[in-house]
């Protein structure tokens, strides 16, 4: 079983929906929490980071966490043509030594 | 300037060749890590270390070493290039443990 697991898509939604972005993990002692958005050819760039329980929202972004089912997910209201690129999630794995690990990502098309 | 700089950002190089990759950040984060990308298989880590005395072997360190020059500047060397050398690689740094990566812009290599 991998460590932080995501479905890798392509998950494809219209201009203007809700795309929703699910992750789980199996380190039940992570606090920490981490959204990159990754364009192709491109680095890894932090759009979002949650440590608690429930819902932390930015902009047309919201994280959720629940740790209790060892899930993080992330929302992205009306969805852009922009917004299509790879999306990872990694989570602070203290049987790691207190690195990131990273989900294999998900890619988003948004299409216009 | 970027926070993270990565030098090359694009070689081809022979097999059998030595080829150094060059990290340097104005963060002044203690925390250096080289990740290397393929499609399909994500974000893999290399080596780590946690100030200049200390680096860490990561998942795939076989075939690369590194150097902490200072602790703004880490590098990742290739012996001796192979074509499954080939990848996308990241130079990413971080200030603490509830805190995210800050990835370099990245140097693509190719093996010939």
């Amino acid at each position: 079983q991998k460590e932080v697991e995501q479905n890798s898509g392509p998950l494809s939604v219209p201009e203007g929906a809700i795309a929703s972005l699910n992750c789980t993990y199996s380190d039940r002692g992570s606090q920490s929490f981490f959204w990159y958005r990754q364009y192709s050819g491109k680095s890894p760039e932090l759009i979002m980071s949650i440590y608690s329980n429930g819902d932390k929202e930015d902009g047309r972004f919201t994280a959720q966490l629940n740790k209790a089912s060892q899930y993080v997910s992330l929302l992205i209201r009306d969805s852009q043509p922009s917004d299509s690129a790879t999306y990872l999630c990694a989570v602070n794995t203290y049987n790691a030594g207190n690195m990131l690990t990273f989900g294999g990502g998900t890619r988003l098309m948004v299409k216009p | 300037d970027a926070d993270v700089t990565q030098t090359p950002r694009n070689r081809i190089t022979k097999t059998g060749k030595r080829i150094m990759l060059e990290c340097s950040q104005t963060k002044g984060h203690d925390r250096m890590y080289w990740y290397r990308q393929d499609p399909g298989l994500g974000l893999r880590l290399i080596y780590y270390s946690f100030d200049v005395k200390d680096i860490n072997k990561g998942e795939i360190s076989d075939g690369y070493s590194v150097s902490r020059q200072a602790q703004a500047k880490f590098s990742l060397s290739l012996e001796s290039a192979i074509p499954n050398q080939t990848a996308l690689y990241f130079c990413a740094t971080r200030t603490g443990d509830n805190y995210g990566y800050t990835f370099g812009s990245g140097t693509r290599l190719t093996v010939v």
